[in-house]
């Protein structure tokens, strides 16, 4: 009972320094959902897909890029990384607008 | 823009009490509303899927409430208890936007 598993699960980068983050879930859910947390702030959508092939943006999507090559996963990537970034990254997937959501347990990033 | 604020932001309460959350939504045009539950360090736990059509869900001593018409959804926890501590939050739309969450705490 996988369900929704992020990779890596804590990361710590040099500014400008670039890198990945792997959501996989096993459930074949068509959506998918990257998500950054900040304290104060809540949970904040940086980019969202409705099925293989395609992503769409979210409230902060900006420094950030995103792929869904395979229906099971989608991943988040940082090209240059910066400070601002720092932020705990979650990831979510359902079936499709009307289902329950399940989210992986997080990425701790931390941009020095 | 959708935009969803949670009320109050932070409660404490002493074990025992009926507790009331609130979540308030811009767009009428939601699908459903899901709360969830996150402890501290952790990744978020679904509690409750109220769809559109419905106007409320139960498990257990949680019951979830929607009303389309006012924008509104109430999360109310019966009989509180210390392992009821963490922040609540609720997400409604197609993009699955989120509030800024509840931060509960009930003691003993």
């Amino acid at each position: 009972n996988a369900g929704v598993t992020q990779t890596p699960k804590f990361r710590v980068l040099k500014t400008g320094q670039s890198m990945t983050l792997l959501c996989a879930q096993d459930m074949n859910h068509e959506y998918m959902y990257w998500y950054r947390q900040d304290p104060g702030m809540g949970l904040r959508l940086i980019h969202y897909s409705v099925g293989e092939g395609t992503t769409a943006k979210g409230e902060v999507p900006d420094g950030y890029n995103v792929s869904r090559l395979k229906k099971q996963n989608f991943l988040l990537g940082l090209e240059s990384a910066a400070p601002s970034q720092t932020s705990v990254y979650f990831c979510a997937s359902r079936t499709g607008q009307i289902t329950e959501a399940f989210f992986g347990q997080g990425t701790r990033l931390t941009v020095v | 823009k959708q935009e969803v604020t949670q009320i109050p932001a932070a409660l404490s309460v002493p074990e025992g009490e009926n507790l009331v959350l609130n979540c308030s939504f811009t767009d009428s045009a939601i699908y459903n509303l899901q709360w969830f539950r996150q402890d501290p360090g952790k990744g978020l736990t679904s509690l409750l899927l109220i769809q559109s059509s419905q106007r409320e869900q139960t498990s257990g001593r949680l019951n979830a409430s929607l009303d389309k018409s006012s924008g509104r959804s109430t999360l109310y926890i019966a009989a509180s208890q210390p392992g009821d501590s963490a922040t609540y939050l609720c997400a409604g739309t197609d993009k699955l936007i989120f509030g800024t969450g509840t931060r509960l705490q009930v003691f003993p």
